[in-house]
């Protein structure tokens, strides 16, 4: 059974450039959460999808924003990239339900310079 | 934001041990608590769920839940160099979002 797949793997960006970056979840699974991680902040809530919907948002700048798509596939998106965007971007796919738990991909480790 | 602690660490403990991993969270609401393994470089690793007062055991691994004290608790019994890695404390606040408490880094030596 397929994990939870994110590409790129790696990326570097210069600042006031914009990325992409793109998630596919566990097959079945319809809630797609992205979260970044950096050293000194730990894990943060960026957003959760589920059939293409925004159900909750984190305390991050409207630089962020993301997408879901119909085969529950989702995007996130940084725009005006600035030094403090570099971390490990993870995204995590589940059931309709958070207490039955996540399964994080591998990760995007994003690099602004 | 609702907040949970996790002591950094490093939690040293010798190959064979009882490791023991605590975290305390700040809303008394939450029902929901999860146990995440993360090696040096991967992504987090799902462990344990647990959501009723008290222990929960799958393998050599035990959580414990206390509602009443807040606190949410991770025993590794008979600990392994394998296990070594950072152990990720998430509460589940509610609207599909979970926080993290920023890790207890465990060093099993052989």
């Amino acid at each position: 059974k397929a994990g939870v797949t994110q590409t790129p793997r790696y990326l570097i960006k210069t600042r006031g450039q914009q990325v992409t970056l793109s998630c596919s979840p566990i097959s079945g699974h319809r809630s797609v959460s992205w979260y970044q991680q950096t050293p000194g902040q730990g894990l943060q809530f960026l957003f959760e999808y589920f059939s293409e919907t925004q159900r909750n948002k984190g305390n991050f700048p409207g630089r962020f924003s993301g997408r879901q798509f119909s085969n529950s596939r989702s995007e996130m998106n940084v725009s005006t990239l600035e030094l403090g965007d570099s971390a490990l971007y993870l995204c995590a796919s589940g059931w309709a339900d958070l207490d039955y738990g996540y399964t994080f991909g591998s990760g995007t480790r994003l690099t602004v310079v | 934001q609702k907040e949970v602690e996790q002591n950094s660490g490093p939690l040293s403990v010798p190959e064979g041990a009882i490791a023991s991993l605590n975290c305390t969270y700040s809303d008394r609401g939450s029902q929901s608590f999860f146990w995440y393994r993360q090696y040096s470089g991967k992504s987090p690793e799902l462990i344990m769920s647990i959501y009723s007062n008290g222990d929960k055991e799958d393998g050599r691994f035990t959580a414990q839940l206390n509602k009443a004290s807040q606190y949410v608790s991770l025993l590794i019994r008979d600990s392994q160099p394998s296990d070594s890695a950072t152990y990720l404390c998430a509460v589940n606040e509610g609207f599909q979002k979970l926080v993290f408490g920023t890790g207890t880094r465990l060093l099993v030596s052989p």
